[in-house]
């Protein structure tokens, strides 16, 4: 398995609180992304990075903001919680664009 | 809206049997479509992948079809057995970003 931890694995917040998840690898992969995963839509792309402090906009970024000062962490914050931003959350990594992406076990948010 | 639209949602197969999920895109750009298997409580997995320039391709049990022309592909699972009930995703990739499908959950009956 691709050497990647994310945390916490749970977490219950109150909205309006900033929220920030956390994805560690031991892979020394260039590029990293989150995901959230939602019935219905499968897996939607937040923001990814390929490189330390490159990142971009993915498909559904809005609420949410990133930073990669290290090529190992790549973190995804929620500045405010919303109650539509309870979801899973899945981090990605993957040795070159064109490589496999492997994921992280998730973490479960629910925002009340 | 979605890129990559999946079906069916859920189906159900008997030990044995085959089970077929189809995939269709539009996005004449995407030149990589992977297949994820995901487990409760878990990441999903890749499984099994195809680009375009092949119209088949099997691995064990797992075969992805391709149908360049109609922009569909599919997977196809024979000799289902109980330890592959877990839910499948389509993929399909331009670049390094991945659209997915919605999901298909497969349950295996004994």
């Amino acid at each position: 398995d691709a050497g990647i931890t994310q945390s916490p694995r749970h977490k219950v917040t109150e909205t309006g609180t900033p929220v920030t998840l956390r994805c560690h690898q031991t892979e020394n992969h260039r590029y990293m992304y989150w995901y959230r995963q939602d019935p219905g839509h499968g897996l939607r792309l937040i923001h990814y990075s390929y490189g330390v402090k490159d990142t971009d906009k993915g498909e559904v970024s809005d609420g949410y903001s990133v930073s990669r000062s290290k090529t190992e962490d790549f973190l995804l914050t929620l500045e405010s919680a919303t109650s539509s931003q309870t979801s899973v959350y899945f981090c990605a990594i993957s040795e070159t664009n064109i490589q496999p992406q492997h994921f992280g076990d998730g973490t479960r948010l629910s925002i009340l | 809206q979605q890129q990559v639209k999946q079906s069916p949602q859920s189906l159900i197969v008997q030990k044995g049997g085959i089970s077929i999920i189809n995939c269709a895109y539009e996005n004449t750009a995407f030149d990589y479509f992977p297949w994820y298997q995901q487990f409760p409580g878990k990441g999903p997995a890749l499984l099994i992948a195809i680009r375009p320039d092949v119209s088949e391709k099997k691995e064990g049990r797992f075969t992805i079809s391709f149908n360049k022309s109609a922009k569909q592909f599919s997977l196809h699972i024979m000799d289902s057995q109980p330890g592959d009930s877990a839910t499948y995703f389509c993929a399909a990739s331009n670049d390094y970003k991945l659209s997915f499908g919605a999901g298909t959950t497969v349950t295996v009956r004994a």
